[in-house]
């Protein structure tokens, strides 16, 4: 079964910090990775994908995520973080084949401060 | 277009009682999905539909719940007999097809009392 591991619960930065949020999971087939967004009041965002290709995958607002395959990795960066970040962020799996059950990990909740 | 609906977007309901909640799917999806958000918790999938058949019901909790889709299209996720313990976030998603991305619904927040 696949399982996902996100290694911060909660994360506070200030405005322009870096950002790097972790993300590993563990399957042994082929994967096709996301990450998703959760404003404060809002339902789930699609932030980026990967599913093939460039390991190196930029999504909106900035963000990007790199895909390890040998380290079965894909942390979750952005340079300059804004007030506007502050959000829950979900790393989820997918298998490539099959009936696509996506499976999450349980959520990061990034606090930035003005 | 729009995107995934679900309704009621929020339900109290009394320990005991049944609930109904509905996902419209985006037009066109053919694959949906139900997972459940709890509270300090990652999302949890229920359910999985191609069409109107549920290939994988293995994330069902128990034989309170149950879910079906018509039609190709609105799904209707049922709770019999409610516990305190169902309370939590139900998030609908679908998707082009089951290779395709999956786009979440609002969620319906349950509360039993």
């Amino acid at each position: 079964a696949q399982s996902v591991s996100q290694h911060n619960h909660h994360v506070i930065l200030s405005e322009a910090a870096s950002l790097e949020l972790g993300c590993n999971y563990s399957y042994g087939g082929t994967v096709n990775l996301f990450w998703y967004v959760q404003y404060p009041g809002q339902h789930l965002q699609l932030l980026l994908k990967y599913f093939s290709g460039d390991p190196l995958v930029k999504g909106i607002k900035g963000f990007e995520a790199e895909f390890i395959k040998s380290k079965f990795s894909f942390n979750l960066r952005k340079p300059s973080v804004q007030w506007s970040d502050t959000a829950e962020y979900f790393c989820a799996v997918k298998d490539s084949g099959g009936y696509q059950k996506v499976t999450f990990g349980i959520g990061t909740k990034l606090q930035v401060i003005p | 277009g729009a995107g995934v609906s679900q309704s009621p977007s929020n339900k109290v309901t009394e320990k005991g009682k049944d609930v109904e909640l509905r996902c419209d799917p985006i037009s066109g999806h053919t694959a949906l999905y139900w997972y459940r958000q709890s509270l300090g918790q990652g999302l949890e999938f229920l359910i999985y539909f191609q069409g109107n058949s549920a290939p994988d019901k293995s994330g069902l909790p128990s034989d309170r719940f149950s879910a079906e889709r018509t039609g190709g299209s609105v799904s209707t996720l049922t709770i019999q007999r409610t516990q305190q313990e169902d309370s939590a976030v139900y998030l609908c998603a679908s998707s082009l097809t089951r290779q395709e991305t999956q786009y979440f619904g609002p969620g319906t927040r349950l509360l039993v009392l």
